[in-house]
C-alpha cells in the first residue's frame, strides 16, 4: 500500500507554544487529507479535511483558528496547533486519499503524533 | 447517510479460537465498507475492504469478512486468534462522495493465552 509519513512521532512542548505536525504522502498524490484527533480508548474524531490548494473544512466544533491546517501541496498537509494548553494533549493522526481515483479507494494513514503539553 | 455500528467495544477470545468482530452499516447507496487496525500508538493499517465485487473478502493477516446485504452486515472473522492479534480494529464507510470516512467506535480485541 501507499505510504503516508507523519512526523514527529512524539512531541513535547510548553503550555502557549505552538506545535506543528507534518503529513507526507511518500509515493501517490494526496489531494485529499484528513486530520484526526483520537483520546485514549476511543474512536478517531475527524477535525478537518483539507483539498490540495483549498482551506480546510472544519468539523463542527474545532476551531479553525487554533489548529491550523495548511494543504499547499499534492504530498504534504500540516496541523499547526497554535497557542497549545494541555487539553490539547492527544493523539493527532493523518490520511491521505487520491479523490481522484475510484470511490472504493482506501485511505492510508500516518503513524500519529503523540502531543504532550506541559 | 453513511454511517457504521460496532457491537462490543471490548472483545476477548482465547489463543487459537475464531475472532469475530461485528459491524453493521447504514448507507443510502451501495456501500464501500473497510476494517483497518490499530496497534498501540500507531496510525491505523487496513486489513481488508469491500467494493462491490465479491461478498467474501479475504485480507492480511489471515482476516476476513462477509459482506450480507440482507442483514446490513461486514463482520470480521479469523479463525485461529494469534496473540499478535491484539489491537483496536475499527469498521469504517466510505460517503457517497468518496470524501470522507465514517469510522465505527472502535472495538478492542485481547488474545488470551
Amino acid at each position: 500500500g501507499a505510504v503516508v509519513s507523519q512526523h514527529p512521532s512524539r512531541v513535547i512542548c510548553k503550555s502557549g507554544t505552538s506545535v506543528k505536525i507534518e503529513c507526507r504522502s511518500l509515493d501517490f498524490q494526496a489531494t485529499t487529507m484528513f486530520w484526526y484527533r483520537q483520546f485514549p480508548k476511543q474512536s478517531l474524531m475527524l477535525m478537518a479535511t483539507s483539498n490540495e490548494g483549498s482551506k480546510a473544512t472544519y468539523e463542527q466544533g474545532v476551531e479553525k483558528d487554533k489548529f491550523l491546517i495548511n494543504h499547499a501541496s499534492l504530498t504534504l498537509s500540516t496541523l499547526t496547533v497554535t497557542s497549545a494548553h494541555p487539553e490539547d494533549s492527544s493523539f493527532y493522526i493523518c490520511s491521505a486519499r487520491n479523490r481522484y481515483r475510484d470511490r472504493a479507494t482506501e485511505a492510508f494513514f500516518g503513524q500519529g503524533t503523540r502531543l504532550t503539553v506541559v | 447517510a453513511q454511517s457504521v455500528t460496532q457491537l462490543g467495544s471490548h472483545v476477548s477470545v482465547s489463543e487459537g479460537a475464531l475472532v469475530l468482530l461485528r459491524c453493521n452499516y447504514s448507507s443510502s447507496v451501495p456501500p464501500y465498507l473497510f476494517w483497518y487496525v490499530q496497534y498501540p500508538n500507531q496510525g491505523l493499517q487496513l486489513l481488508l475492504k469491500y467494493t462491490s465485487a465479491a461478498t467474501l473478502v479475504k485480507g492480511i493477516n489471515g482476516f476476513e469478512a462477509e459482506f450480507k446485504k440482507s442483514e446490513t452486515s461486514f463482520h470480521l472473522t479469523k479463525p485461529s486468534a494469534h496473540m499478535s492479534d491484539a489491537a483496536e480494529y475499527f469498521c469504517a464507510v466510505i460517503s457517497f462522495t468518496g470524501n470522507q470516512f465514517y469510522f465505527g467506535t472502535g472495538t478492542s480485541l485481547t488474545v488470551i493465552p
